[in-house]
């Protein structure tokens, strides 16, 4: 079955303590993403990556890293999270040709106190 | 700078009340506008992508239209299961895309 994985689901952590969100995919996708969805928002970009060692800043970029080692993975690291970093995070992937459809994993609800 | 408008924010029908949800963008050199549903707490369900104006695209009760400067998502005789929220994004030349709002349907039974 073609997915996206995300872990963890639920994450309560507090301020400056380093976390790892992980995201995989299992369709050979070149592309993959980070958003964050918060109420009033909507949808904003924080970091994607169009390959292999190939990553670019979003529209939200500030305070999170990310990787690009393997194809099927793309982890979001936050190294010194702030409450204001409270949300709900997805990872999506998308090939590089038509449709250009993105794939949602099932998200991460992060709270940072 | 890609921008995309939903309305209406939010929309209550009775079941089998048909009506339309509105997207209207701005972009550079579409390359597609898309349709997601999503349930609350989950990630986007991808529906349609459209690519030029006068393309329609269906799905069971969902159809989909493209105009130059909007997109309508028509919605005919809606069931309860149909409540979610409609995004709608659009890419343009480069690879981040621009999602509006959304706008969350309830249908009522």
């Amino acid at each position: 079955e073609a997915q996206v994985t995300q872990n963890p689901r639920y994450l309560i952590t507090v301020t400056g303590k380093k976390l790892t969100v992980t995201c995989s995919q299992n369709m050979n996708h070149e592309y993959m993403s980070w958003y964050r969805q918060d109420p009033g928002l909507g949808l904003r970009q924080i970091y994607y990556s169009m390959n292999v060692e190939v990553t670019d800043k979003g529209d939200v970029p500030e305070g999170y890293k990310v990787s690009r080692k393997e194809k099927r993975n793309f982890p979001l690291i936050l190294e010194s999270p702030s409450p204001n970093q409270t949300s709900l995070y997805f990872c999506a992937s998308s090939g590089e040709s038509l449709p250009y459809e993105q794939y949602f994993g099932p998200g991460t609800r992060l709270t940072v106190t | 700078e890609d921008q995309v408008t939903q309305s209406p924010e939010a929309l209550r029908l009775q079941e089998g009340e048909s009506s339309s949800l509105n997207c209207s963008y701005t972009v550079s050199g579409l390359r597609g506008l898309f349709w997601y549903r999503q349930d609350p707490g989950k990630g986007p369900e991808f529906l349609f992508t459209l690519y030029s104006a006068g393309e329609e695209k269906e799905k069971e009760r969902l159809k989909a239209t493209l105009t130059k400067k909007e997109s309508f998502l028509h919605i005919t005789a809606p069931k309860p299961e149909d409540s979610a929220t409609y995004l709608c994004a659009v890419r343009g030349g480069s690879y981040i895309p621009t999602f509006g709002r959304g706008t969350s349907l309830i249908v009522h039974p």
